[in-house]
């Protein structure tokens, strides 16, 4: 079983569709949380940290369920731009902070 | 530009060689991450630094990879006697240990191929 466990992809949303990406991980010692944005061929770049208490950050939205080992993320209003690669990541801090990632879904959005 | 750099952006090499990325942090962040990812995977974790001291090393990492941060800035992966397996994006992330979540942020990375 994979450590981090992502929905399958592709998806494909019209432009202002509301989409939810979730995530499941194995390890209960997970410490931290992330969602990474992925563009083809490029760097992840850090989309948002997830926090306990679930946080907002304009369109998006991120919850954390530690009991069932559960991350989520709702993108709403969705934008062209946002067609991309979405990584769950979770960090072991007691093991120096390495990153476990997904494979990633991939979302494309249409006009 | 103060995120973090990688050099070469693309290596293609022929089995057999030796080739050797760099990578420089963000000035102030004192850990230091090499990731390897391959088409359709998320990155896997290869090595980190704490300064100059390696303290962790995934079991991906085979004796022919060799990563160094000697100073505790800039670091370098080495892979001696590439094979075609080798054939990936290696990234480079730094992070400041004192931060409370250790967000790390991504170079550009190195995409090699191996011929």
């Amino acid at each position: 079983r994979k450590e981090v466990e992502q929905d399958p992809g592709p998806f494909n949303v019209p432009e202002g569709a509301t989409v939810a990406f979730n995530c499941t991980y194995s390890n209960s010692a997970s410490q931290s949380f992330f969602w990474y944005r992925q563009d083809c061929r490029k760097e992840p770049k850090l989309l948002m940290s997830v926090y306990s208490s679930g946080n907002e950050d304009g369109r998006f939205t991120a919850q954390l369920n530690r009991a069932s080992q559960y991350i989520s993320l709702l993108i709403r209003d969705s934008k062209l731009s946002d067609s991309a690669t979405y990584l769950c990541v979770v960090n072991f801090l007691n093991q120096g902070g390495k990153l476990i990632f997904g494979q990633g879904t991939e979302l494309s959005v249409k006009p | 530009d103060t995120g973090v750099s990688q050099d070469p952006r693309h290596k293609i090499t022929k089995r057999g060689q030796n080739v050797t990325f760099r990578c420089d942090p963000i000035s102030e962040h004192n850990r230091l991450y090499w990731y390897r990812q391959t088409l359709g995977q998320g990155p896997e974790f290869l090595t980190y630094f704490q300064n100059e001291a390696q303290l962790e090393k995934s079991r991906l990492l085979s004796d022919r990879f060799s990563a160094e941060r000697p100073k505790g800035s800039f670091s370098t992966l080495e892979i001696q006697r590439t094979e075609q397996g080798d054939s990936a994006m290696y990234l480079c992330a730094s992070s400041f240990d004192r931060s409370s979540y250790n967000e790390q942020f991504f170079g550009p990375g190195t995409r090699l191929t191996v011929l």
